[in-house]
């Protein structure tokens, strides 16, 4: 079983439309997580930590559900500029090992 | 601060050749790292540095060097150029672990012919 596995889409949605993805992780001593977002042939930036009480930034929600080992990030309101691949990375708590998914791809149509 | 910085953004090699990719940052991150992410994949881990003078294998190092003379540069060297190394070749740097968001640089397209 992989580490991290995410659903590699694509999600075509239209503008305006709520979307998620998940991450789900293997190991229980998975410690931090992570989304980035990576645009078409560009390096991956960082989108945003995911706490373990949630966390919002502006129309971006991102949450871990430890019982089930899953991280989620929804997007509320698609914007044409959220066209890109989200990667998730989830880091164990030994600090030595980190896993990257290897991405949801997501297109926002007009 | 420019961040993380690679040269060169394009390059094409024959098989066989040698070249140097350069990694550079100036944020004083003492954790840097190679990654190359083949078309519609995800990133591989070449190698990854916690610190000047110390290096360490990732998921695929053959073909591979790396070293680390100081906080700032992390180059990475292809030797005997094989076509499966065709690829885009990311560095990126984190402040002080694994566990910290990490930066990337904008790449190297590599095409070996």
């Amino acid at each position: 079983r992989k580490e991290v596995e995410q659903d590699p889409g694509p999600f075509n949605v239209p503008e305006g439309a709520t979307v998620a993805f998940n991450c789900t992780y293997s190991n229980s001593a998975s410690q931090s997580f992570f989304w980035y977002r990576q645009d078409c042939r560009k390096e991956p930036k960082l989108l945003m930590s995911v706490y373990s009480s949630g966390n919002e930034d502006g129309r971006f929600t991102a949450q871990l559900n430890r019982a089930s080992q899953y991280i989620s990030l929804l997007i509320r309101d698609s914007k044409l500029s959220d066209s890109a691949t989200y990667l998730c990375v989830v880091i164990l708590n030994t600090g030595n090992q980190f896993y990257f998914g290897t991405g949801t791809s997501l297109t926002v149509i007009p | 601060n420019a961040g993380v910085t690679q040269t060169p953004k394009f390059r094409i090699l024959k098989i066989g050749q040698s070249m140097t990719l350069q990694c550079t940052q100036d944020m004083n991150h003492n954790y840097m790292y190679w990654y190359r992410q083949d078309p519609g994949m995800g990133l591989k881990l070449i190698y990854y540095s916690v610190g000047a003078g110390i290096t360490d294998k990732g998921e695929v190092p053959n073909g591979y060097n790396v070293s680390r003379s100081t906080t700032e540069d992390f180059p990475l060297r292809l030797e005997l150029a094989a076509p499966s190394q065709t690829s885009v070749y990311f560095c990126a740097s984190s402040l002080t672990g694994f566990n910290q968001p990490q930066h990337f640089g904008d790449g190297t397209r590599l095409s070996i012919l």
